[in-house]
């Protein structure tokens, strides 16, 4: 256990549904980051949360949106779905907006969606 | 931008031999850090082993080690003496040291052979 909570952990949902995702980081991290892994483009970064403000954005996209609450969980959520969307959906955190430890980041274990 | 590119999309090893995974990266920043990332199919993205671009010495974990070269911009990893449970999915992964984001290549999935 990684200690970097993801929920669910499989999600299966029909094209032009709305489904939220859910992160809750390891204790103490202020930083929440999202990733995208698919087939198709591979492992990217979608965007970072530190302490509640957006810090950084990659290619996420319009439809796909992202918060962190006063309790520094973090919910990604993925409207008008398209079969494209389907892939796994990483969270991982830190303790500072710039990791500086060795290990950086702290992953979790991803939920895997399917858009069918 | 940068970019990292792994160019075996798989490689295979057999058990207690030696394998080397390769990546190349791009990169205008002087000041970066290089990381192999192992994805088994538990999909659990765990940290093998990290390189400071600082650092002219090569990094060593256990039976991981990498093969640094800053000026070819050059990356391998070493595995030795190969185990069943080094099959998985291999990522190399650059950040800049004053950025939060990591960029990762495509993978290698690594088999082992017993």
């Amino acid at each position: 256990d990684s200690g970097v909570t993801q929920t669910p952990k499989h999600l299966i949902t029909a094209t032009g549904q709305r489904v939220t995702l859910r992160c809750s980081p390891r204790s103490g991290d202020l930083s929440v980051y999202w990733y995208q892994q698919s087939l198709d483009q591979g492992l990217q970064f979608l965007i970072q949360y530190y302490n509640g403000e957006e810090r950084a954005k990659g290619n996420i996209l319009e439809r796909f949106s992202a918060q962190q609450f006063p309790d520094l969980h973090s919910e990604l959520n993925l409207s008008s779905l398209e079969l494209g969307d389907s892939a796994l959906y990483f969270c991982a955190s830190s303790v500072d907006p710039y990791p500086t430890d060795y290990y950086g980041y702290t992953f979790g274990s991803g939920t895997r969606l399917t858009v069918v | 931008a940068q970019t990292v590119t792994q160019s075996q999309p798989e490689m295979s090893v057999q058990e207690a031999e030696t394998v080397t995974l390769s990546c190349t990266y791009d990169t205008s920043e002087s000041d970066y850090y290089l990381f192999w990332y192992k994805q088994p199919p538990s999909r659990q993205m765990i940290l093998v082993i990290r390189q400071e671009a600082y650092k002219q010495q090569n990094a060593t974990e256990n039976r991981f080690s990498v093969n640094f070269q800053k000026a070819a911009k050059s990356f391998s990893l070493k595995i030795s003496d190969s185990q069943l449970g080094d099959a998985a999915m291999y990522f190399c992964a650059y950040r800049v040291t004053s950025g939060s984001r990591l960029t990762f290549g495509e993978g290698t999935q690594l088999t082992v052979n017993p």
